[in-house]
């Protein structure tokens, strides 16, 4: 089984230009969320979706951050425009319904540099 | 915001020593789960422990959780270096929204 599939695994991009980060979750996972991980911390969960729905983005900064998820199963994050303070690592992680709807997959993620 | 605190931060033990973290969490949870991260496999599960468990074992690894503290550990056995990695303790109120600890760093010394 494929994992979790992140692109591109590194961007370094100037502050105030656009940044967009790519997901496939796992197959059959209706679940996806996108997380930050700021250096030394554990992730911060940023927007969660059931299918194409987002159940939950309340700690999404809607300002400059923006995602979605056609048809349910690939996913965009985007930032526009990029500051300092968004250099971090962006992952994004899946989970199938049924039994084991708590455990969570991850991708490797995306490392974000803001020069 | 970041619920769970591990502790501690670091730690650094010899091959075949067992290693005990701990976190703490601040609100009612579903479940509590622990990951480890390293830079070559990325973020990976390792145990889930509900909120009406005490204790769950899995392979090396042996999670208690005490509801009443709003505590739980991780044992991890007979450690090797492949273990060296961080550990991170995720809880969840029951939304599948998980809320990360800052982490433990572990280093198993060969």
């Amino acid at each position: 089984e494929a994992g979790v599939v992140q692109s591109p695994r590194y961007k370094i991009i100037e502050k105030k230009q656009p940044v967009a980060f790519w997901c496939n979750p796992i197959s059959g996972h209706n679940t996806l969320y996108w997380y930050r991980q700021n250096l030394g911390q554990g992730p911060e969960l940023l927007i969660r979706y059931e299918n194409e729905e987002a159940v939950d983005d309340s700690q999404l900064p809607k300002d400059r951050f923006s995602a979605e998820r056609l048809k349910g199963v690939d996913s965009t994050l985007k930032i526009q425009p990029a500051e300092l303070g968004d250099s971090a690592v962006y992952l994004c992680a899946s989970s199938s319904p049924g039994t084991r709807r708590y455990e969570q997959y991850f991708g490797p993620g995306t490392r974000l540099t803001v020069t | 915001s970041q619920q769970g605190e591990e502790d501690p931060q670091a730690l650094s033990i010899q091959e075949g020593e067992n290693a005990t973290m701990n976190c703490s969490y601040k609100t009612s949870i579903n479940n509590l789960q622990w990951y480890r991260q390293n830079s070559g496999r990325g973020l990976v599960h390792l145990i889930l422990i509900r909120s009406n468990e005490r204790e769950k074992h899995s392979g090396r690894l042996r999670v208690t959780l005490d509801t009443s503290k709003k505590s739980s550990s991780l044992l991890i056995t007979a450690s090797r270096a492949a273990d060296t990695a961080s550990y991170f303790c995720a809880t969840d109120a029951g939304a599948n929204n998980l809320f990360f600890g800052t982490g433990t760093r572990l280093t198993v010394i060969p």
